[in-house]
């Protein structure tokens, strides 16, 4: 079936350092791709996705392209602040975006930003 | 804001109980899914209801069970409630349909506690 997996955390980092969070997938279909971030007691948002191989998604400084030879959608900031702190997790959907299958998550990776 | 809203916030159940959640989706959206959050964990698929018909469902046993109103509202009831349970409960909508790769959004939970 499919599956998303993602580096564990927590990751910890000083504010202005650079991040990437590895995340690769398994897919029957030619799915899409997701970040989605989750802030202390809230629900998911979506901060960006990419629908094809070599599209780049991009939001909020936050940035990932879409890798169909290394089955790969690492997530990557150039400098990271205070407020990124949050849990971020991967998905996948073969079905263009939640489709009958729904969203494949990751287990998320909790990032930790210090002053 | 996503426009997906969730009530109640907070539930406490005893095991053996029914519980009904609700979900009032996003304006102009036609798709509404189910996921539960355990703990540290990614959401986890439960079903997707399209136009008040069950579209699709995750590995999730019968006593979890939902309906979609005309107004694309939705419940989600869970009967004979079990300790592993306990969970985030997130409801998500999207608009399908359009031939476009979907967005999907998501509510800000339901923390459910079973004792």
């Amino acid at each position: 079936g499919d599956s998303v997996t993602q580096m564990e955390g927590p990751v910890t980092l000083s504010e202005e350092a650079c991040l990437t969070i590895n995340c690769t997938y398994t897919a029957t279909g030619y799915p899409s791709l997701f970040w989605y971030v989750q802030y202390p007691g809230e629900g998911l948002q979506l901060l960006l996705k990419a629908t094809k191989a070599d599209d780049k998604g991009s939001n909020k400084g936050f940035e990932a392209t879409y890798r169909k030879e290394t089955t790969s959608f690492h997530l990557e900031k150039g400098s990271v602040q205070v407020s990124d702190s949050a849990v971020y997790f991967c998905a996948l959907s073969v079905k263009g975006g939640g489709g009958a299958d729904g969203l494949t998550f990751g287990k998320g990776t909790h990032l930790i930003i210090q002053p | 804001e996503t426009g997906v809203t969730q009530s109640p916030t907070h539930l406490i159940k005893t095991r053996g109980q029914q519980v009904t959640l609700r979900c009032s989706s996003q304006s102009g959206h036609n798709t509404v899914s189910w996921y539960q959050q355990a703990l540290g964990q990614g959401p986890q698929f439960i079903f997707q209801y399209y136009r008040e018909e069950e579209n699709g469902r995750g590995n999730f046993p019968p006593r979890f069970s939902g309906l979609q109103f005309p107004n694309y509202s939705s419940e989600l009831n869970v009967n004979a409630l079990e300790l592993d349970d306990s969970a985030l409960y997130l409801c998500a909508s999207s608009l399908a349909g359009t031939g476009a790769p979907w967005t999907t959004f998501f509510g800000q939970g339901t923390r459910l506690t079973v004792v």
